[in-house]
């Protein structure tokens, strides 16, 4: 039983790439969830989902896009990285939408 | 706007007292408060939830209350040890909006 799993761990993007954050549950969760973390700015969500096929916005979704096409997994892209989306992402899913088990999180940064 | 506080930024405290962390909320009527615990490098662990009929729950020897008159929760842990070293996180319900963390030393 791995939990919640993330990849990649690290990742280094230039000003304008894109890139695909995975986020894996072998819990057969309903819920799943992207935060991304900051310095003095505790953790902030960008979107989530309550079910296959479901996704929403959360606080700061501006810059990313998901998609959950399959139950265990949740996908967030970047179409066209900043520099102001580097952060610590995480990546958390919950039975219930109370409870939730978070993964080991992606440092990423954008040059 | 709803903002969430965690009072101190950091807290240190020596081995066997009691810590106690504060979250504070304004405009918002959480259903539940949950607090989390980070260690560094790695994602948040989920430790109490708290409902908002109930004034107080206990684990182990962790404890929270909630008071929704002051708009306040309150952690604590008894008899600390140094691995309670960590970030403590509170966090209200669904809209699942955190704090910004409190930083425990445990020292020994």
């Amino acid at each position: 039983n791995a939990g919640v799993t993330q990849t990649p761990k690290f990742r280094v993007l230039k000003t304008g790439q894109s890139m695909t954050l995975l986020c894996a549950q072998d819990m057969n969760h309903e819920y799943m969830y992207w935060y991304r973390q900051d310095p003095g700015m505790g953790l902030r969500l960008i979107h989530y989902s309550v079910g296959e096929g479901t996704t929403a916005k959360g606080e700061v979704p501006d810059g990313y896009n998901v998609s959950r096409l399959k139950k265990q997994n949740f996908l967030l892209g970047l179409e066209s990285a900043a520099p102001s989306q580097t952060s610590v992402y995480f990546c958390a899913s919950s039975n219930t939408g109370n409870e939730q088990f978070f993964g080991p999180g992606t440092r990423l940064t954008v040059l | 706007s709803q903002k969430i506080e965690q009072n101190s930024e950091a807290l240190n405290i020596q081995e066997g007292k009691t810590a106690t962390l504060t979250c504070n909320y304004t405009n918002y009527s959480p259903a539940y408060l949950q607090w989390y615990r980070q260690d560094p490098g790695r994602g948040p662990v989920f430790l109490l939830l708290i409902r908002e009929n109930e004034k107080e729950k206990r684990k182990e020897r962790l404890k929270v209350t909630f008071d929704t008159t002051l708009k306040q929760s309150l952690f604590h842990i008894t008899a600390s040890q140094p691995a309670d070293s960590a970030t403590y996180l509170c966090a209200l319900d669904n809209d699942m909006r955190f704090g910004a963390g409190t930083r425990l030393t445990v020292k020994p």
